[in-house]
């Protein structure tokens, strides 16, 4: 497989329950991150790992945990969430983080709704 | 006042139309300037990226910035059903994160 890889496609959860999403870049990249996309808004950068250092945190509650095992698996667990939080989650990775351009490369997104 | 904004339409012109997408911008240190096509269901995909000012030409694509008004655009020439989709802009100073625009929803009608 090539490129960003995003899994499950959709997610429906309850406000209780505890799951997670993931994802797996084949690119070589180094950099790679959590964006929220919901309906009208920007994209939100929520976490950023950079040669799997956490390098940004942009104020997610802690309901949102990453995890990073190395440059090419990055993980969202999440817990205990609101039915706001129900929206698009990407992942996305780069060739490094804050080098240049920084160009993306996006996966198809997980479909997160919370009942 | 937002770093970035984006008319986020919707938009809808003829197939053959001169589609015109355009951002602003505040923060006059960001030096790269990308778009981003989305389809519906799909992650957002590089279309074109531009160092600091001026034109690229990419088919039937152009990429316009104009760093003294802060502004810029992309245009499709000759449009085409496949070119519906979210166009978004992006931003950098290089050392600092991607800085994205609403998305305009694009449609073009056969």
């Amino acid at each position: 497989e090539t490129g960003v890889t995003q899994t499950p496609r959709h997610l429906v959860m309850g406000m209780t329950n505890k799951k997670s999403l993931k994802c797996e870049q084949h690119l070589g990249h180094n950099a790679m991150y959590w964006y929220k996309q919901s309906a009208k808004k920007p994209l939100e950068l929520m976490f950023v790992y950079n040669f799997k250092e956490q390098t940004e945190n942009n104020s997610v509650p802690s309901r949102f945990s990453p995890e990073c095992p190395n440059s090419s698996h990055l993980f969202l667990h999440l817990h205990t969430l609101q039915p706001e939080d129900s929206a698009l989650y990407l992942c996305a990775s780069s060739q490094q983080w804050g080098s240049g351009a920084n160009v993306l490369t996006f996966g198809a997104g997980s479909r997160l709704t919370v009942l | 006042q937002k770093e970035v904004e984006q008319d986020p339409g919707p938009l809808s012109v003829p197939e053959g139309a001169i589609v015109s997408l355009n951002c602003t911008y505040s923060n006059s240190a960001f030096q790269y300037f990308m778009w981003y096509r989305q389809y519906s269901r799909k992650g957002p995909e590089l279309l074109m990226y531009t160092y600091s000012s001026g034109n690229k030409e990419d088919g039937r694509f152009t990429a316009q910035v104009d760093k003294s008004s802060k502004y810029i655009s992309l245009f499709i020439r000759d449009s085409q059903p496949s070119d519906s989709a979210t166009y978004l802009c992006a931003m950098t100073s290089g050392a600092q994160k991607l800085v994205f625009g609403q998305g305009t929803r694009l449609t073009i009608n056969p």
